[in-house]
């Protein structure tokens, strides 16, 4: 079975622009959650989708939104990007909102300058 | 409320045993145990749902104690793979869904 797969696995992009991750959970998963890490910590939670609906946001700022599609697949948007915005961007699949352990992707790796 | 791992990091030779403590402010419905390697995505270990609970995986292991909100990983016989930085996620229940918080990590070496 395909894990996690997140899409694309590097990205520079400019102060100011914007950008958009890509994530496809493990098949039959009905929950995604995004995280952002820095370089030394731990992940920092985002957001967590489930059946299409947000279920938990982290305190980021309003500039980061996400959505999930109707086959579970989920999008992170960044807009009026900072250099502070740069880091490790993951994506955690799991069957249920809670009781089950993270299958996490292999990141996208975000470049302000 | 991020949970506070102790220690931030140990050094072990091959055959030694470690444990690594993750303690919450917060009431807690269930602590995840992860490891990450140098590059690599975070890698579920365990899940300790029930309080006192103790679960297993090869040689490591992990308690909860749910009165003190806190859950602890014993590495045992430590090997070279089990080098990384381990991280404990810990889950409380929000108004209207979950949300895992990591700790700092702790940065785990084990030398030959």
């Amino acid at each position: 079975d395909a894990g996690v797969t997140q899409s694309p696995t590097h990205l520079i992009k400019t102060r100011g622009q914007q950008v958009t991750l890509r994530c496809s959970p493990i098949s039959g998963h009905k929950s995604v959650s995004w995280y952002q890490q820095v370089l030394g910590q731990g992940p920092q939670f985002i957001f967590q989708y489930y059946e299409k609906e947000e279920r938990g946001r982290g305190n980021f700022p309003d500039r980061f939104s996400a959505r999930q599609f109707p086959n579970y697949s989920s999008e992170l948007n960044v807009n009026a990007l900072l250099l502070g915005d740069s880091a490790l961007y993951l994506c955690a699949s799991s069957p249920l909102t809670g009781g089950y352990g993270y299958t996490f992707g292999s990141g996208t790796r975000l470049t302000v300058v | 409320q991020q949970p506070v791992q102790s220690p931030q990091a140990v050094i072990l030779r091959e055959g030694e045993d470690a444990v690594i403590n993750c303690s919450s402010s917060k009431a807690l419905y269930s602590v995840h145990w992860y490891r990450q390697k140098h590059g690599e995505a975070p890698v579920f270990l365990m899940i300790l749902l029930k309080g006192g609970e103790q679960k297993g995986h090869e040689k490591i292991s992990a308690s909860f104690n749910e009165k003190k909100q806190q859950s602890s990983l014993y590495l045992t016989a430590s090997q070279l793979s089990y080098s990384g930085t381990y991280f404990c996620g810990t889950l409380n229940f929000m108004e209207y869904g979950n949300k895992l918080v990591f700790g700092a990590g702790t940065i785990l070496r084990v030398k030959s």
